[in-house]
């Protein structure tokens, strides 16, 4: 079965700085799509970005990128000149192969200072 | 953006009662809608799964006949907790997609919080 793990339960970043947060994964599919979603105190889950795995290229949507590593199943997100607006939870996800259906990790809470 | 709605955003139930949480989708038609349970500060996960006009897909371990799920339309979908316990108290999220989203995406509504006293 797949699993979608986050070992940074916090992280915290500085205002106009950059932050990487971690996402590994397991699964036995070679093709398949990631996604990292941010949940903002309002509770509402917003796709943030999303990764095919028979990409290569790393995705990239204006200030977050991730750091794709299909051989070491590794999936980080950068939020780069960080923005009060990012403080949020993060979940990382996973898409089973041939369903919609979507497996989250535990989420990582990041907290922006000013 | 699309919107996903969901009645009511907070809950509050006597132990042995019944609650229904509404999710719709307001500006397109959901084909396929999903049911996802959070408790504090944990992750979501999976309950069901329920295509318009089928019966739900329940994931291992969820009880089909205490949440009930029906997709009368496309564009709601009803979450019925049936005798509700305090174990059950939860936060409980809706999503939706439509054809016309890439793989994976979903559209997620705000979550209803229950509370069983």
């Amino acid at each position: 079965a797949q699993t979608v793990t986050q070992s940074q339960p916090e992280m915290s970043v500085q205002e106009a700085e950059t932050v990487t947060l971690s996402c590994t994964y397991d699964t036995s599919e070679s093709d398949y799509y990631l996604f990292w979603y941010k949940q903002p105190p309002s509770r509402q889950m917003i796709l943030v970005i999303r990764q095919e795995a028979y990409k290569q290229q790393n995705a990239t949507e204006n200030r977050f990128s991730v750091n794709f590593q299909k051989a070491a199943k590794s999936f980080s997100l950068k939020i780069s000149d960080s923005q009060l607006g990012d403080a949020a939870m993060y979940f990382c996800a996973y898409k089973i192969y041939n369903t919609d259906k979507l497996i989250f990790g535990t989420g990582t809470r990041l907290q922006v200072f000013p | 953006g699309a919107v996903v709605s969901q009645h009511p955003s907070w809950v509050i139930c006597k132990s042995g009662t019944s609650v229904k949480i509404e999710c719709r989708s307001l500006d397109f038609q959901a084909t396929t809608m999903f049911w996802y349970r959070q408790f504090p500060k944990q992750s979501l996960m999976l309950m069901a799964t329920s295509n318009e006009g089928s019966k739900a897909t329940y994931e291992q371990g969820v009880e089909k006949d205490k949440f009930l799920i029906n997709h009368a339309s496309l564009t709601l979908s009803t979450l019925t907790v049936t005798s509700a316990h305090p174990e059950d108290s939860s936060f409980y999220i809706c999503s939706a997609r439509d054809r016309t989203l890439a793989e994976g995406e979903q559209y997620f509504g705000p979550g209803t919080r229950l509370t069983v006293t």
